[in-house]
This record gives structure tokens, C-alpha cells and sequence, in this order.
């Protein structure tokens, strides 16, 4: 059980272009996901947190008009990175809390960004 | 500040030489402490959740505990496929859920 999909695993764009990355709960509904990057070997830095219906709170430092966050349904929640730029290139990991449950975030496979 | 340390960085067992990584971690009201293992190029996966001082939990050849300033994750004769990234985090009261990170270990099992 709890378990989180990403698509797509891998992705190459070009400089200028967009991309959207997806997030699903397959097995679970959740009210809560976030949006994480990760480094070579760093730990995962928290993006956004993104509530269903509602928008979503990005942290700080986060350009919110370049990484669009979309909760619409229960299950799905999008990632795009509008703009990209070979700065942008990174591991992006989704994670989501089961409704009524607390705290405990289960982590989709991350998606491998790279901009040419 | 909030702050959590693993240690060691990294390790290397032999098969079946039982080892413990530690987690420390200063936090303002402590909500939960978390276990997760990441592989290489892989989303973190989901081990345990301790959330009070002298908590344990097992699964498989792990083992949690939790202190009020610490938590160990013991393996009992690990296999090579034991081998990943161990991840702690903790989330504190009032911080709307977000995990705090340690830089994990990075533990090596040679067969």
C-alpha cells in the first residue's frame, strides 16, 4: 500500500521550453503532497506544499510563476517548470500524506530533469 | 534551531556484521522522527515512524529506537541488497509538517 508514481522517470528539454511532471497516489487519496529537489548527494530540499484545491504554499526562495504547482484532484498533483533552464536541470521527487493520516510522507520514483 | 545529524556518513559491512546508524536531533517539540532508505537514482522509500522516547519498531533486518536526543536504526546480518542510503528526518510542533532532513549514511554491504 501507499503508493506513489511519477511521470515521466526521465525527461530532456530544451533551454526556453516547458515541462510538466506528474504525481500520483495510486492506491491511497491524499489531501497533502510536496514537491521536493534533490542534488547529487544532498539532501532533498522541500519546494512546495501543495494542498487539493487550494493553492499551493512554496518555500522560500522558490519562484512560484516558474515552477507551477497544481493540486486538482485528490489523487494527481503537477509539477511544471515553465521556462527551463540548464540551472533547473535536477531530481525532482513528489511525496504524499494519506488522508487521515499525519505526518508519515511516501515518496514517488523522482524524476530526472535535464535542460540542454 | 532544528537540526538533525546522522552519522556515520558512511559505512561498509561485511555480510552479516550487524552495525547501528545514529540520528541526533535537537528539535522544539518533537512530532515524529522518520526512517526512509533511498537508492540510487530513486525516490526515498518509507521505513519507520517513531514518535516517542523509548519507541521501538522492526521490519525485516531492521530495527528503529528512539531517545529523547536520538534515534539508532540497527541491522542484524545484513545482505548486500541492504545496501542504499539511510535518510532521518523530523518534523517539530508547528511546522505545518514539513521534514527536517540529516544528510543521511551511506551504508555499503559486501557480499
Amino acid at each position: 500500500g501507499a503508493v506513489v508514481s511519477q511521470h515521466p522517470s526521465r525527461v530532456i528539454c530544451k533551454s526556453g521550453t516547458s515541462v510538466k511532471i506528474e504525481c500520483r497516489s495510486l492506491d491511497f487519496q491524499a489531501t497533502t503532497m510536496f514537491w521536493y529537489r534533490q542534488f547529487p548527494k544532498k539532501s532533498l530540499m522541500l519546494m512546495a506544499t501543495s494542498n487539493e484545491g487550494s493553492k499551493a504554499t512554496y518555500e522560500q526562495g522558490v519562484e512560484k510563476d516558474k515552477f507551477l504547482i497544481n493540486h486538482a484532484s485528490l489523487t494527481l498533483s503537477t509539477l511544471t517548470v515553465t521556462s527551463a533552464h540548464p540551472e533547473d536541470s535536477s531530481f525532482y521527487i513528489c511525496s504524499a500524506i494519506p488522508s487521515g493520516r499525519s505526518y508519515e510522507q511516501y515518496f514517488g520514483p523522482g524524476t530526472r530533469l535535464t535542460v540542454t | 534551531e532544528d537540526q538533525v545529524t546522522q552519522s556515520p556518513e558512511a559505512l561498509r559491512l561485511q555480510e552479516g556484521e550487524s552495525s547501528s546508524l545514529n540520528c541526533s536531533y535537537t528539535v522544539s517539540g518533537l512530532r515524529g522522527l522518520f526512517w526512509y532508505r533511498q537508492d540510487p537514482g530513486k525516490g526515498p522509500e518509507f521505513l519507520f515512524t517513531l514518535y516517542s522516547a523509548g519507541e521501538e519498531k522492526e521490519k525485516e533486518r531492521l530495527k528503529a529506537t528512539l531517545t529523547k536526543k536520538e534515534s539508532f536504526l540497527h541491522i542484524t546480518a545484513p545482505k548486500p541488497e541492504d545496501s542504499a542510503t539511510y535518510l532521518c528526518a523530523v518534523i517539530n510542533a508547528g511546522n505545518n509538517r514539513k521534514l527536517i532532513w540529516g544528510l543521511g549514511t551511506s551504508l555499503g554491504v559486501n557480499p
